[in-house]
């Protein structure tokens, strides 16, 4: 069973349009909450991450939106380009989990049409 | 990312053969871990390392075993490879003082037929 619920597992956006994705959690102890980024071919990569002491961290394009009574936090891609299409992974941590050990979410494939 | 290699790229295999998948880095980081990714499943933690004399189990370490030959090399072996390991096997390193951030290979696609 996932710690980490990721949706939806596919979308497909228009280009200038603000896909969202969705992360849940059950850990309460996590407490680190990255993003990845994968491109085909190629291993994921930092995007951005956000701890819960904030509730929204933005890296240029790239908003995470963070709710910790819900226990929920979502990445915003805003003016989404083509080369924004990928594979993105939201995960968790801990940091009593000494070994950087991450939690991943399921995926969501991401197309930006032109 | 360059400073993470892994080999074989791609890899096709039989029911029951002895697969060993090989993990280099050059970041200088003490952990390693070895990941599969199936679709809809995310990225699962099979082994990981916290230096050469540590090995732990993952998530999903049955059927896998590891080796940590040296701070830069780790790899996975599949004893007797079946098909429901047909997945995209990932290498990864961190810093243990750094930000929680790990460092992902190229991957290995391995089938078994």
């Amino acid at each position: 069973q996932q710690q980490v619920k990721q949706s939806p597992q596919s979308l497909i956006v228009q280009k200038g349009g603000i896909p969202i994705i969705n992360c849940a959690y059950e850990n309460t102890a996590f407490d680190y909450f990255p993003w990845y980024q994968q491109f085909p071919g190629k291993g994921p990569a930092l995007l951005i991450a956000i701890r819960p002491d904030v509730s929204e961290k933005k890296e240029g394009r790239f908003t995470i939106s963070f709710n910790k009574s819900a226990k929920q936090f979502s990445l915003h891609i805003m003016d989404s380009q083509p080369g924004d299409s990928a594979t993105y992974f939201c995960a968790a941590t801990s940091r009593e989990n000494a070994g950087n050990m991450l939690t991943f979410g399921g995926g969501t494939r991401l197309m930006v049409k032109p | 990312d360059a400073d993470v290699t892994q080999t074989p790229r791609n890899r096709i295999t039989k029911t029951g053969k002895r697969i060993m998948l090989e993990c280099s880095q050059t970041k200088g980081h003490d952990r390693m871990y070895w990941y599969r990714q199936d679709p809809g499943l995310g990225l699962r933690l099979i082994y990981y390392s916290f230096d050469v004399k540590d090995i732990n189990k993952g998530e999903i370490s049955d059927g896998y075993s590891v080796s940590r030959q040296a701070q830069a090399k780790f790899s996975l072996s599949l004893e007797s490879a079946i098909p429901n390991q047909t997945a995209l096997y990932f290498c990864a390193t961190s810093d243990p003082h750094g930000n929680n951030e790990q460092f992902f290979g190229p991957g290995t696609r391995l089938t078994v037929l």
